[in-house]
């Protein structure tokens, strides 16, 4: 069976400061991983995604995540968040078998 | 404008009631999916369709109904058995299934029980 486990529940920062969001998968077959954000009362929406080939991933809005095998990690990464940057943020795993599985979240709340 | 959409945006259950949430896709995509999402928790998997007329039970199925009479519906409906409905109810549709497939949610249906 796979897990994804969110790290923190809660990471606060100040506007411009840099940001990880840390994600942990464990999982006996290959995955392929996943980082979805979530505005507050709307559903998911991606950010980016690992499925093979270079380990680091990048959004088109500055985020990146690198994934890494031998730690199981996928931590998603910005060097210089904004207001509008605070939502939730879920990092998910699937294998083969098909179905997702995700992590409990993490509510990013960037500060004036 | 593609995308999904799910009605109503909030919904409020009488005890003993069945209630309905509608999804509706087009998208074109052949995979839809029904998770629950309750605070401080992710989202949990309650049933997911790869092709019209067949539909699999997810990890909490237990208390909800689904069909998959149409490739572009997946309506959900909480039966008097779910004894905790109060969630957030999101709906997802991927291409085909596919492990690798981004899921593409609608903006959720918000359960409340009277």
């Amino acid at each position: 069976a796979q897990s994804v486990t969110q790290l923190d529940s809660q990471v606060p920062v100040f506007e411009e400061a840099p940001v990880e969001l840390r994600c942990n998968y464990s999982s006996s077959v290959s995955v392929y991983l996943f980082w979805y954000v979530q505005y507050p009362n709307q559903g998911l929406q991606l950010l980016l995604k690992y499925l093979s080939g270079s380990t680091l991933v990048e959004s088109i809005n500055g985020f990146e995540a690198e994934f890494n095998k031998s730690q199981t990690s996928f931590h998603l990464r910005k060097p210089s968040v904004h207001i509008s940057d605070t939502a939730e943020y879920f990092c998910a795993a699937n294998t083969n078998a098909g179905k997702s599985t995700f992590g409990d979240g993490t509510t990013l709340t960037v500060k004036p | 404008d593609g995308g999904i959409t799910q009605s109503p945006k909030y919904l409020f259950r009488k005890e003993g009631q069945n209630v309905t949430l509608s999804c509706e896709q087009n998208l074109n995509h052949d995979a839809m999916y029904w998770y629950r999402q309750d605070p401080g928790q992710g989202l949990r998997l309650i049933y997911y369709s790869q092709i019209v007329n067949d539909f699999q039970k997810g990890d909490i199925a237990e208390g909800y109904s689904v069909s998959r009479e149409k490739k572009e519906s997946f309506p959900l409906t909480v039966t008097s058995a779910q004894k905790n409905p109060t969630a957030f109810y999101l709906c997802a549709s991927s291409t085909t299934g596919s492990a690798g497939e981004t899921q593409y949610f609608g903006p959720g249906t918000r359960l409340l029980v009277l």
